[in-house]
């Protein structure tokens, strides 16, 4: 029972290098999001998707692409990594509210620590 | 837009003892979810509990429940016979139509033996 599972777990990237935060799930949800999360800022959403082949922008999208080419994977791409990239992303997913009586809730991945020398 | 503030970074509470976390949002919605998530130091996000705004009655999950006024668009929880296991940061989320979530800043929590 896997759920949901980000990967690399750790990664530390020089300033202008690209990387991907993968994220998969098993669990048949149509939303997937991206969070990203600082000290005394809680979670900020990055991007999220509504199903495969739609994705929109959260509250701090600059810096970050994601696809969804499927509804398992949600992949969260950083173009030219920066030092202000530094954090600790989750990937987050559930059932649209309403659906089988489902409330929405999120479920989370384990996260993944980026720092961006 | 919505937010969600949690104004106590900080609290503690002995072991046994009962702890109130507080936590207000500001939204124009009528239909939207109320959750808290608990993150212990191992960083995975685990659901706590949840509240439908159109419900009256306060939810509850064994020791934890919440006093949920929606007038007042307040959502505070409460933690009966703290266990060191509840050491955590704890955050307050706001859910709207499209699954749309709004986290507060987080309360971390000490639990002290």
């Amino acid at each position: 029972n896997a759920g949901v599972t980000q990967t690399p777990k750790f990664q530390v990237l020089k300033t202008g290098q690209s990387m991907t935060l993968q994220c998969a799930q098993d669990m048949n949800h149509e939303y997937m999001s991206w969070y990203r999360q600082d000290p005394g800022m809680g979670l900020r959403l990055i991007h999220y998707s509504v199903g495969a082949g739609i994705t929109d922008q959260g509250e701090v999208p600059n810096g970050y692409n994601v696809s969804r080419s499927t509804t398992e994977d949600f992949p969260l791409r950083l173009l030219s990594a920066a030092p202000s990239q530094t954090s600790v992303y989750f990937c987050a997913s559930s059932y649209p509210l309403g659906q089988g009586g489902n409330t929405g809730e999120l479920f989370f991945g384990e996260g993944s620590r980026l720092t961006v020398l | 837009a919505q937010t969600v503030t949690q104004s106590q970074p900080e609290m503690s509470v002995q072991e046994a003892e009962t702890v109130t976390l507080s936590c207000t949002y500001d939204t124009s919605e009528s239909n939207y979810y109320l959750f808290w998530y608990k993150q212990p130091p191992s960083r995975q996000m685990i659901l706590v509990i949840r509240q439908e705004a159109y419900k009256q009655q306060n939810a509850t999950e064994n020791r934890f429940s919440v006093n949920f006024q929606k007038a007042a668009k307040s959502f505070s929880l409460k933690i009966s016979d703290s266990q060191l296991g509840d050491t955590a940061m704890y955050f307050c989320a706001f859910m709207k139509s499209g699954n749309q979530f709004y986290f507060g800043t987080g309360t971390s929590l000490t639990v002290i033996p």
